[in-house]
C-alpha cells in the first residue's frame, strides 16, 4: 500500500508562501496525488491533483518530480482563512495501488498575523 | 449544485440505541464512501457502496455496523446498540466514477455522541 509522510505541523504567517511536501515512495505507476484541505468540523475539501510534473489551480499549485516518491502544494499568500490541516493522499477510489484512500494525521498549518 | 449532504448533523443516542446516519451523494455520482473520524486523527475507510452494492466493506466493525445504499433514497449506515467508542465524526464521500483519477467530494459530516 503507498503509504505517505508529511510534516505533523507548520507555522506560517500571513502573505507568506506555504510549501507542504509529502513523501509516498511507494506510489505505484497508476496512482494519482491528491490534496485535501479540512477545517474544524467540516468535511475535507479537495484542492488539487496531479500525476506528474506541475498542476496549478486558483487556489494552489502541486509539483510532482519526476520519480513521483514526493508531491510539495505549494500555498501562494497565505491567510488566516487557510489555516487547516492539508492530507495528502496517494491513489483514488478503486483505481490506483490500493482500494480507498488513506487519511494520514495531515499536516496542521497555523497561519499567523 | 448541491454536494455531498448528510443528515443529521448532530445525532445524540445512549448507549444500546441505534443510530442512522444518512448520506445523499452530488447528483449524477453513484459511488458512495463512508469514513469515521476520532479527535486528532485522519479519516478511516470504512465501506464503498455502488448502487444496491456493498463493494468494499473491510474497513467496518463485523458486528453493529451496517450499510446501505437503495435504488432509490440515500445511503444510509446504521450502528446498533451504540456503545461510547462510537462517539466520532462520520463522512460520506460520493465519486462519479472509481478510478485512479477521481475525486471524492465529502459531506460536512454527522457528529455521533454517546452517552
Amino acid at each position: 500500500l503507498a503509504k505517505t509522510t508529511q510534516p505533523i505541523s507548520m507555522d506560517s504567517y500571513e502573505g507568506q508562501e506555504v510549501n507542504i511536501t509529502c513523501s509516498h515512495n511507494n506510489i505505484a505507476t497508476n496512482d494519482y496525488i491528491t490534496w485535501y484541505q479540512q477545517f474544524p468540523s467540516q468535511g475535507p475539501r479537495f484542492i488539487i491533483q496531479g500525476y506528474k510534473t506541475k498542476v496549478t489551480n486558483e487556489v494552489a499549485s502541486l509539483f510532482i518530480p519526476a520519480d513521483r516518491k514526493s508531491s510539495t502544494l505549494s500555498l501562494p499568500r497565505v491567510s488566516l482563512s487557510d489555516t487547516a490541516v492539508y492530507y495528502c493522499l496517494v491513489g483514488g477510489p478503486y483505481g490506483g495501488s490500493q482500494g480507498n484512500l488513506i487519511f494520514g494525521k495531515g499536516t496542521k498549518l497555523s497561519v499567523k498575523p | 449544485n448541491a454536494g455531498v449532504m448528510q443528515n443529521p448533523r448532530h445525532l445524540v443516542r445512549r448507549r444500546g440505541q441505534e443510530a442512522r446516519l444518512r448520506c445523499s451523494p452530488m447528483k449524477g455520482h453513484s459511488h458512495v464512501y463512508w469514513y469515521r473520524q476520532l479527535p486528532e486523527e485522519g479519516l478511516k475507510f470504512m465501506v464503498y457502496l455502488q448502487k444496491e452494492n456493498i463493494i468494499d466493506e473491510s474497513g467496518m466493525p463485523k458486528e453493529r455496523f451496517s450499510a446501505e445504499f437503495p435504488k432509490e433514497g440515500p445511503s444510509i449506515l446504521r450502528i446498533q446498540q451504540v456503545v461510547r467508542g462510537d462517539s466520532a465524526a462520520y463522512f460520506c464521500a460520493s465519486s462519479r466514477e472509481a478510478g485512479a483519477q477521481e475525486t471524492q467530494y465529502f459531506g460536512p459530516g454527522t457528529r455521533l455522541l454517546v452517552l
